[in-house]
């Protein structure tokens, strides 16, 4: 069954660091992969998405992921970390008999030291 | 920007009661979902709801819950016999023919 694992419940970085959220997936084939992110009293915003092709992927504020195939995994990471990315982040698989179902991981909350 | 609207931002309601949580979806998508969190939990899958039937929904979508599409822009979750388990927060999806889900920003469900 599809599942994704955030080993990170909370990571503290200070702002102009880089910063790395670790994802890891179970999924038998080629996974359409997701990061999300959530601001306070606001819905789960896209920040990027792999369906196919490169595997390193560019996505809005910044954000960038790589999947990587053999890891099971699809790091989100930003060289230098603003203030204003303190949210909590999600990473997700699609599957179901329509891949419209989204798996989530248990997200991690990014806190953004001044 | 077009955005997924969910009402109300916060709902309470005595167990037992029936509670029905409203989405206006992107104008134009075709796909519809709920989904919800309950408290350090996971966002989980409820349901998934295309050309006016559901095409796909968890275990957690029991016989209490049901969708609708009453007019062409809202989307409802309906929850009959309200538990206090069924607190959390709802959140609706919808999609266009790609394979992006927009989601709204919740609503929060407490059952007292």
């Amino acid at each position: 069954a599809q599942s994704v694992t955030q080993p990170d419940i909370h990571i503290t970085v200070s702002e102009g660091a880089s910063l790395e959220l670790r994802c890891n997936y179970s999924y038998g084939a080629t996974p359409y992969l997701f990061w999300y992110v959530q601001s306070p009293g606001q819905g789960l915003q896209l920040l990027l998405k792999y369906f196919s092709g490169d595997t390193l992927v560019q996505g809005i504020k910044g954000f960038e992921a790589e999947f990587k195939r053999s890891q099971s995994s699809f790091n989100l990471r930003k060289p230098s970390v603003h203030w204003s990315d303190a949210a909590e982040y999600f990473c997700a698989v699609a599957g179901g008999s329509t891949l419209g179902r989204l798996y989530f991981g248990r997200g991690t909350q990014l806190t953004v030291w001044p | 920007e077009p955005e997924v609207t969910q009402t109300p931002s916060h709902q309470v309601t005595q167990m037992g009661q029936e509670v029905i949580l409203r989405c206006v979806p992107i104008s134009n998508h075709l796909y519809f979902y709920w989904y919800r969190q309950i408290l350090g939990q996971k966002v989980e899958f409820l349901v998934s709801f295309y050309n006016n039937e559901i095409s796909e929904k968890s275990e957690i979508f029991d016989d209490r819950f049901s969708v609708e599409r009453p007019d062409g822009s809202n989307f409802t979750l309906k929850i009959r016999s309200t538990k206090l388990e069924d607190s959390a927060m709802y959140f609706c999806a919808s999609r266009d023919r790609g394979d992006t889900q927009y989601f709204g920003p919740g609503t929060r469900l407490t059952v007292l």
